[in-house]
């Protein structure tokens, strides 16, 4: 059974300050997505992440991924309170029939950027 | 371009009733997932369709049914509610296989 664990799961980070989330799974996959999720409401897509050593960065966030090690890292540079939100990472777990798969996601993180 | 389109945005039932939620993907995507979202168990899937046929099923009792129609547009139908079926119901979908998913506004269901 695939896990997704991500640490930590509560952050509370001044502006300006850098910091990483982390995302461990316990299966090989080859796709793993970062998503943003503002209070009530959807999961807004921020990364998709396809090959070992894939690296894409939009703004201040930066995520990365490594199969062997099988963890994904999201990190956070100069942080402004825009950016508090909660941030799940989801692996791709395929299912039996061709062509079938669905999201497992970790915990999530509840990130708090204060002034 | 349209989003994903889920009606109703809320909803209050009774327990023991039953409810139905849908949802129209992005035009062209013929993938439609669905997941629920509950602070203690967090997000977790429930189906997939994919041309009018399930794909795959999460670990949720026969309770939880759906259905995807011609028009990739799809349901889920919930019996019996139950105080513990209180939760954000989001659906998502894609165009193929290694695509990247399509989230909806989700449609937040609560049970009194």
């Amino acid at each position: 059974e695939l896990k997704v664990e991500q640490n930590p799961l509560f952050l509370s980070m001044q502006e300006g300050k850098n910091y990483t989330i982390y995302c461990n799974y316990s299966t090989t996959s080859d796709r793993l997505y970062w998503y943003r999720q503002d209070p009530g409401k959807s999961l807004e897509s921020l990364f998709v992440l396809l090959s070992n050593g894939a690296v894409k960065q939009e703004g201040r966030l930066m995520a990365s991924l490594d199969t062997k090690a099988r963890l994904s890292t999201l990190h956070i540079t100069a942080a402004v309170h825009d950016l508090s939100a909660t941030y799940f990472c989801a692996v791709v777990r395929f299912g039996t029939q061709g062509g079938s798969e669905k999201l497992v996601f970790g915990k999530g993180t509840k990130l708090t950027v204060n002034p | 371009k349209a989003g994903v389109t889920q009606t109703p945005r809320y909803l209050i039932k009774t327990r023991g009733q039953q409810v139905t939620l849908s949802c129209s993907p992005i035009s062209g995507h013929r993938s439609v997932s669905w997941y629920q979202q509950t602070p203690g168990q967090g997000l977790q899937f429930l189906f997939e369709y994919f041309s009018e046929t399930q794909r795959n099923k999460g670990n949720f009792p026969g309770r939880f049914s759906g259905r995807q129609f011609s028009n990739s547009r799809s349901e889920m139908n919930v019996s019996t509610l139950e105080l513990g079926d209180s939760a954000l119901y989001l659906c998502a979908s894609r165009p193929g296989r290694a695509d990247g998913y399509t989230f909806g506004s989700g449609t937040r269901l609560t049970v009194v």
